[in-house]
């Protein structure tokens, strides 16, 4: 019911500030890594993706960086928004079909 | 709108009866998947398809569970003899395969509701 929602690690932030939002993940091999936002009652919206070969990449306000060693996957967002309270995912693939979400961090932007 | 489409955005049932979803992806992709998601946890897979093709299927994707993708554009998925612990948002994704990389975009979603 509504109570795993609230079980959910959350971030709290206050406007303005950076937000980074961390995440492991489990295969080795994964290639691929995505980060989506979840708005409430909406589907994962794409944010950024990077490839295994990379260990950093920027989009507009945000961006991914990516540590193979201990496979750790974080999401920085500049200058966080009330736009931005959401939940994230992060989610990796191995090449092939099969995408595989992480449990997701709420993040709470306070104006 | 140009992106991924799902119908209805929400359905109540009661337990024992049978519910059809369905979804409209990218118009120029060709893979589509369906997922369910419980509330506080990441999308799970179900299945998907590579054109009408359905490739493969997730163990949690129960015999009372089938989806079909007909002519490779839009996708079904029907529940048959619904229980309470189908209750969940039903999201459909779709990519476009290709060399470099496969993103999937995400639908809306179909909240069910049984009762």
């Amino acid at each position: 019911g509504e109570s795993v929602g609230l079980h959910l690690p959350t971030l709290s932030v206050q406007e303005g500030d950076n937000s980074i939002i961390n995440c492991a993940y489990s295969n080795s091999a994964s290639d691929y890594f995505i980060w989506y936002k979840q708005e409430s009652g909406k589907g994962p919206q794409f944010i950024i993706d990077i490839r295994s070969n990379m260990d950093k990449r920027q989009g507009q306000r945000v961006t991914v960086l990516l540590n193979k060693t201990v496979k750790h996957l974080s999401l920085q967002i500049a200058a966080t928004q009330p736009g931005d309270s959401a939940v994230y995912f992060c989610a990796e693939n191995t090449g092939g079909f099969k995408t595989i979400f992480g449990a997701g961090t709420r993040l709470f932007v306070k104006a | 709108d140009t992106g991924v489409s799902q119908d209805p955005r929400h359905k109540i049932t009661k337990r024992g009866q049978n519910v059809t979803f369905r979804c409209d992806p990218i118009s120029e992709h060709n893979r589509l998947y369906w997922y369910r998601q419980t509330l506080g946890q990441g999308p799970e897979f179900l299945t998907y398809f590579q054109n009408e093709a359905q490739l493969e299927k997730s163990r949690l994707l129960s015999d009372r569970f089938s989806a079909e993708r007909p002519k490779g554009s839009f996708s079904t998925l029907e529940i048959q003899r619904t229980e309470q612990g189908d209750s969940a948002m039903y999201l459909c994704a779709s990519s476009l395969v290709s060399a470099i990389q496969e993103t999937q975009y995400f639908g809306p979603g179909t909240r069910l509701l049984v009762l």
